[in-house]
């Protein structure tokens, strides 16, 4: 089981705003990661340390973080944001890593 | 643009060793600011960590997997590589190889690229 949980499927209407949960003890800690996963291709990260976007990632991606919970919000979903999204951080020792259980995005 | 590349047997036998190897390239994978990590994912389902090297060739590794597990560098070759011991077919997986950075203004780690994964089927 992981240490980091979220829930297995979300969906949004075309436009609307959505937010994906990671729920993990050690969030109280460290910040996660978000990775956004298509099928048939390699994960990628969309944001990092609570709210930073890495280039090229568009700005309806933000994240948050409050308590033991981090939160990916899509902003205005488009269609080539299905996917699945996976949170990704420390375990509680600190010294090594685990990823949430990953949420499927359905754009409706 | 750094870029990284997975390669090794896609079938291996019950009980035998999973060896793959990660080519890193448009980069060096002695990096003082990165470490490299193994992720692998069965089908239809998610992420799995498996371990990190750093470049001082200090190791950390999935409690679940650390009996089996050895990850190591070979810098002359700027190659990345993972092996996996008694393997069964709880093993079939994709592994990816990926650059992991540790924030600097921030508490935590990002897999910043990832290599495209390749299929591993353990069957006899």
């Amino acid at each position: 089981s992981s240490e980091l949980t979220q829930d297995p499927a979300v969906s949004v209407a075309l436009g609307q705003t959505v937010r994906i949960t990671c729920q993990g003890d050690s969030l109280r800690s460290y910040s996660a990661t978000w990775y956004q996963q298509k099928p048939g291709q390699a994960p990628v990260f969309v944001i990092y340390g609570k709210n930073h976007r890495p280039s090229g990632i568009p700005d309806r991606f933000s994240g948050s973080s409050s308590g033991n919970t981090a939160s990916l919000t899509i902003t205005g979903a488009q269609a080539e944001d299905e996917a699945d999204y996976y949170c990704h951080s420390r375990d509680s020792s600190g010294y090594r890593l685990v990823f949430g259980g990953g949420t499927k995005l359905t754009v409706l | 643009q750094v870029q990284l590349q997975e390669s090794g047997p896609g079938l291996v036998k019950p009980s035998q060793t999973l060896s793959l190897t990660c080519t890193v390239s448009g980069g060096s994978i002695s990096s003082g600011s990165y470490y490299w990590s193994w992720i692998r994912q069965p089908a239809g389902k998610g992420l799995e960590w498996i371990g990190r090297i750093y470049p001082s060739g200090s190791t950390n590794y999935n409690p679940s997997l650390q009996s089996r597990v050895t990850i190591s560098v070979d810098t002359s070759k700027n190659q990345l590589s993972l092996k996996l011991s008694s393997v069964t077919a709880a093993d079939t997986a994709v592994y990816f190889c990926a650059r992991g950075l540790v924030g600097s203004t921030w508490r935590g780690d990002a897999f910043d690229i990832w290599g495209q994964g390749t299929m591993v089927t353990v069957s006899s």
